[in-house]
């Protein structure tokens, strides 16, 4: 039971450039997130999923897509990287967003765009 | 909009003594969940607590345990006998019950704190 994963650990980027993060779990948890992490901003969320097919922007969204095609995946894609988007990034899942239920997170991804 | 507050952006403890962390949150709504996050330095997020708003009893978990007064909407964690291993970021969050768009954490922004030897 792996748990949440997500890769590449680290990555630098070139303005401009694209590419995905990848974030999958074992757990068959419905519903899966990815946040962003700033100093001093806490964590803030991009994009959430209560399930596979449905995906819904979060509170900073611009800049990134999500998709859900399974309930194991949640690849998170930068369009055109820029500076702004340097940062910590979190995939997250749980059984589901209606209660107590634990969400568990991923080891985050150091992106940094230059 | 609900809003987690962590008034203090960092905290310094000496090793075995107790420390608090405070936490305010606002919400119209009667039945939510709040969380406590610990963020090592390794980066990798761990549940410390959590506590359901209708228990009007403290959630405790061995050395942690939290103060929660749903009326004054705080929700503050109580950090026992500290360890060095104990130093942190410290997240308080917040989750209402009713699902959907609004179902997601809510965070505050983190009291990071130091424990001294």
């Amino acid at each position: 039971n792996a748990g949440v994963t997500q890769t590449p650990k680290f990555q630098v980027l070139k303005t401009g450039q694209s590419m995905t993060l990848q974030c999958a779990q074992d757990m068959n948890h419905e519903y899966m997130s990815w946040y962003r992490q700033d100093p001093g901003m806490g964590l803030r969320l991009i994009h959430y999923s209560v399930g596979a097919g449905i995906t819904d922007q979060g509170e900073v969204p611009n800049g990134y897509n999500v998709s859900r095609s399974t309930t194991e995946d949640f690849p998170l894609r930068l369009l055109s990287a820029a500076p702004s988007q340097t940062s910590v990034y979190f995939c997250a899942s749980s059984r589901n967003n209606r209660g107590g239920y634990e969400q568990y997170f991923g080891p985050g991804t150091r992106l940094t765009v230059t | 909009a609900q809003t987690v507050t962590q008034s203090q952006p960092e905290m310094s403890v000496q090793e075995a003594e107790t420390v608090t962390l405070s936490c305010t949150y606002d919400t119209s709504e009667s039945d939510y969940y709040l969380f406590w996050y610990k963020q090592p330095p390794s980066r990798q997020m761990i549940l410390v607590i959590r506590q359901e708003a209708y228990k009007q009893q403290n959630a405790t978990e061995n050395r942690f345990s939290v103060n929660f007064q749903k009326a004054a909407k705080s929700f503050s964690l109580k950090i026992s006998d500290s360890q060095l291993g104990d130093a942190a970021m410290y997240f308080c969050a917040y989750r209402t019950s009713y699902g959907g768009s609004q179902g997601n954490l809510i965070f505050g922004k983190g009291t990071k704190l130091s424990v001294k030897p």
